[in-house]
């Protein structure tokens, strides 16, 4: 079953903060995060493990609560580079090795 | 030297054809996927091969067949094609589940 992410979308302004949240209903092993621009394929952004700590790309950093089965990304100080759709994916704990399940996405407007 | 790579770029095709789109990467990673998204932007993972071996099948339909030479292809064969098999369909590859994955640019089908 995939993960649900929320918002749905979200519009900033240049240098606001935002949250995107992905929560799954299994156990998850490992929560990924991908960026797509329009017209473009998804680019990776970073991969969160059980039992890991939190990360962190410039002013883009991510969270893992493995026991509310959840990951939140946070953009802060947004730049007009960072407008895209937000994609996380994640691998269950508890299926078969491999089932890797994206969720539907947040797209992000950042305006000047 | 591109990382993944898929042919053709765009395709476009009469229903009731029977088409294929390749994939190779040249990282030398051991896993290759096979994705669906759909006008809605929802990426549908449709397969995953683990060094030539089908890890995960989702529920694609049978006209839908992945074939993997060696470790650095993965192509997709679509028979009987349908308007509904309309969809920008990316490859990527990672060195195991737990890892980054890297996108291809991306295959636009449409279906007439």
């Amino acid at each position: 079953q995939q993960p649900v992410q929320s918002p749905q979308a979200v519009i900033l302004r240049e240098g606001e903060d935002a949250v995107i949240n992905c929560s799954s209903s299994k156990a998850l092993y490992s929560v990924h995060w991908y960026r797509q621009k329009h017209g473009e394929a998804p680019v990776f952004l970073m991969i969160l493990l059980k039992g890991g700590e939190q990360k962190g790309h410039d002013k883009i950093s991510a969270s893992f609560n493995e026991k509310k089965q959840q990951s939140s990304l946070y953009l802060t100080a947004s730049q007009l580079s960072y407008s895209g759709t937000y994609f996380c994916g994640t691998e269950s704990d508890t299926d078969s090795w491999g089932k890797f399940q994206f969720g539907a996405g947040t797209q992000v407007v950042v305006t000047p | 030297d591109t990382a993944v790579s898929q042919t053709p770029k765009y395709l476009v095709t009469q229903m009731g054809n029977d088409k294929s789109i390749k994939c190779e990467q040249n990282l030398g990673h051991d896993t290759m996927y096979w994705y669906k998204q759909d006008s809605k932007k929802f990426l549908k993972i449709m397969f995953s091969y683990n060094n030539k071996e089908l890890i995960i099948n989702e529920t694609v339909p049978n006209r839908f067949s992945p074939k993997s030479p060696d470790k650095a292809h993965l192509n997709l064969h679509i028979n009987s094609l349908e308007l509904g098999d309309s969809a920008v369909y990316f490859c990527a590859s990672s060195q195991t589940s737990a890892n980054e994955q890297f996108f291809g640019p991306g295959t636009r089908l449409t279906v007439l």
